[in-house]
């Protein structure tokens, strides 16, 4: 079975800080990650994925994440934040069966201080 | 490309009626899933359809119904409704990639409220 774990249901920054939104996860097998954004009342978007090479990944919105596999973790960063990226993000695993389903941490809500 | 609807964008129920979500996507994807979200608790499967003609429970199934209509289309309908039920409800689908892994796309959701 595989799971995830974000700390910090929320995080508040100042405009210009760096983000930082932690990931953990478990599983058996080597994972697929993911990290995705929602915004109010809206669906999810995906920010960014890990699959296999390199560990550090970069996605949308200046956001990138490093897979490192010793600490099972797959934290998301952005080295200044602005005020469009309060919203709530999810970090996900994916497993290995045939309908690759995912399982989504509890989420963690960023805000952004002017 | 409407990507991934859904139908409708609110509901309101009372205990014991019966409705049907809608979902529809035109990405030509083979899997399509239903899923909740309730606050503090992320997103939890409820069905899920790896392709057409199957079906198969996820984490919360209880309550629930599923129909794989065809390619496109997977409905969820609820016989009895509950208050527990009263969640954001959110269809996704995805396809295979050579890489193996499985983005999937999400529509915009449905706000349900069982009183």
């Amino acid at each position: 079975a595989q799971s995830v774990t974000q700390l910090g249901s929320h995080v508040s920054v100042s405009e210009g800080a760096l983000v930082l939104l932690r990931c953990n996860y478990s599983s058996s097998v080597p994972p697929y990650l993911f990290w995705y954004v929602q915004y109010p009342n809206q669906g999810l978007q995906l920010l960014l994925k890990y699959t296999t090479g390199a560990t550090l990944v970069k996605g949308i919105n200046g956001f990138e994440a490093e897979f490192k596999k010793s600490e099972t973790s797959f934290h998301l960063t952005k080295p200044s934040a602005h005020m469009s990226d309060a919203a709530e993000y999810f970090c996900a695993v994916s497993d290995s069966g045939s309908a690759r389903q995912l399982t989504f941490g509890s989420g963690t809500q960023l805000t952004v201080l002017p | 490309n409407a990507g991934v609807t859904q139908t409708p964008k609110f509901q309101v129920l009372k205990t014991g009626q019966s409705m049907t979500l809608q979902c529809a996507q035109d990405m030509n994807h083979n899997s399509m899933y239903w899923y909740r979200q309730d606050p503090g608790m992320g997103l939890r499967l409820i069905y899920y359809s790896a392709s057409e003609g199957t079906t198969d429970k996820g984490e919360v199934p209880n309550g629930y119904n599923v129909s794989r209509l065809n390619k496109r289309e997977f409905s969820l309908r609820l016989e009895s409704a509950a208050p527990s039920q009263t969640s954001v409800y959110f269809c996704a689908s995805s396809s295979w990639t050579s890489g193996g892994y499985n983005e999937q796309f999400f529509g915009p959701g449905t706000r349900l409220t069982v009183l």
